[in-house]
């Protein structure tokens, strides 16, 4: 099984700061990588497929870059409505697997 | 607009069976694979299972392999999970996903508690 190993685990930030999640890969995934956020109380939503591609009706501050085994999640411009739990997700092979979640909070 | 909506959670003894339906709208349900991905309370998520666009092809982690079945009806654009021989673990909010390889739509999920 491919494990996905996510961090930080939590995160701490100030409206308008850029932050980024990292997620490292057991094996090559070859760019077969998802983005989540997940508000409070509610379900995951797509946000990047393929390691770099912006799904429908993102922000575009919301990017993603990586290969191999090394993939990272970039927020720029922090807004209040980005705190959410995040989680990265591999598809390149079953069984699927998700990172651990980051939970990101604003100072 | 994409729409998923998941039914049929609820309270249930370890041993015993629940199914779940999951009743999708907005586009069309033959043409993707569906899947079902599970989160404990407080927990991360879980892959559950995927099935093809004809439901010949089926996929499972060891997790709930030979308990859990999914199926789906495309005249109905209906998709659904068997779940038997219940155990505490599997304490979740399940959450019905379309699945062209990521999970691009997502339901608001039901809640399955295992106990007795």
């Amino acid at each position: 099984d491919i494990q996905m190993t996510q961090s930080p685990a939590s995160l701490s930030a100030s409206l308008g700061e850029t932050v980024t999640i990292e997620c490292r890969a057991s094996e090559d995934i070859y760019n077969g990588l998802a983005w989540y956020q997940q508000k409070p109380g509610k379900s995951p939503q797509l946000l990047i497929y393929n390691a770099n591609s912006l799904h429908t009706g993102v922000p575009s501050r919301f990017s993603g870059s990586g290969s191999g085994t090394q993939y990272s999640l970039k927020i720029n411009s922090l807004q209040s409505e980005d705190v959410a739990s995040y989680f990265c997700q591999q598809y390149y092979n079953y069984p699927l697997t998700f990172g651990s979640g980051t939970k990101l909070e604003i100072k | 607009e994409v729409q998923l909506v998941e039914s049929g959670g609820g309270l249930v003894q370890p041993g015993r069976s629940l199914k779940l339906s999951c009743a999708a709208s907005g586009f069309t349900f033959s043409n993707y694979y569906m899947a079902w991905v599970r989160q404990a309370p407080k927990k991360g998520l879980e892959w559950v299972a995927t099935i093809s666009t004809s439901g010949s092809r089926t996929y499972y982690p060891d997790s709930v392999k030979g308990r859990f079945t999914i199926s789906r009806d495309n005249a109905k654009s209906s998709l659904y999970l068997q779940m038997n021989s219940l155990k505490s673990e599997d304490t979740a909010t399940y959450y019905c996903a379309r699945h062209p390889r990521y999970f691009d739509f997502w339901g608001p999920g039901t809640m399955v508690t295992v106990s007795s």
